[in-house]
């Protein structure tokens, strides 16, 4: 089946430091990815659409500038907090659809818990 | 403004019944719903899907109901088993929309 890997699975950092998120398709080419934050028990709320080859798509609030989203192969798509601050500690989600599993049906990645000091 | 609601954040049964995990949304223009379950530290699992035009789908002791006139659907897991504890997440518009989460505890 469709498996998606994403990492690191924890990372803490210092308040101001950027981090790099990597998610990658193992299996299947992936066009487009989806970035992802749950905070504490609360939804899945979609950050992004990560688009191969072009500018990822934000949702409404989502600074761009402050999460980068980086598609530079089918299957690689890489989140980058920069200048953290210790509101950006959460839970970061990305999934992508494989063909295997449907147009609907997103496989997503282990998650990548990140804490800001 | 939340477009997929799940209610309830908990919910516990014993072992052997049966688990209703209910999702009710506002979007008229969602046509397919799904269900991920999610244990902690690990992303999401699909499990179950419906596309608007069914009203059941079945899939071993999994069962999803879609009432559109209601704009409500519901998982059921019969009998329930303590490995289906873990948080349930209902879906719409191919995964672009999440509910807030149910969390599942079937107890022994």
């Amino acid at each position: 089946g469709a498996v998606v890997s994403q990492h690191p699975s924890r990372v803490i950092c210092k308040s101001g430091t950027s981090v790099k998120i990597e998610c990658r398709s193992l299996d299947f080419q992936a066009t487009t990815m989806f970035w992802y934050r749950q905070f504490p028990k609360q939804s899945l709320m979609l950050m992004a659409t990560s688009n191969e080859g072009s500018k990822a798509t934000y949702e409404q609030g989502v600074e761009k500038d402050k999460f980068l989203i980086n598609h530079a192969s089918l299957t690689l798509s890489t989140l980058t907090v920069t200048s953290a601050h210790p509101e950006d500690s959460s839970f970061y989600i990305c999934s992508a659809r494989s063909q295997a599993s449907g147009a609907n049906v997103l496989t997503f990645g282990a998650g990548s818990r990140l804490t800001v000091l | 403004d939340q477009q997929v609601k799940q209610n309830s954040p908990s919910l516990s049964v014993q072992e052997g019944r049966i688990s209703i995990l209910n999702c009710d949304y506002t979007n008229s223009m969602f046509d397919y719903f799904l269900w991920y379950k999610k244990y902690p530290a690990e992303g999401p699992t699909f499990l179950i899907s419906i596309s608007s035009i069914k009203d059941k789908n079945e899939d071993g002791r999994f069962t999803v109901f879609l009432n559109k006139s209601a704009k409500h659907l519901s998982l059921h897991i019969v009998p329930s088993q303590p490995g289906d504890s873990a948080v349930y997440f209902c879906a719409a518009s191919s995964s672009l929309v999440f509910g807030a989460g149910t969390i599942l505890r079937v107890k022994s």
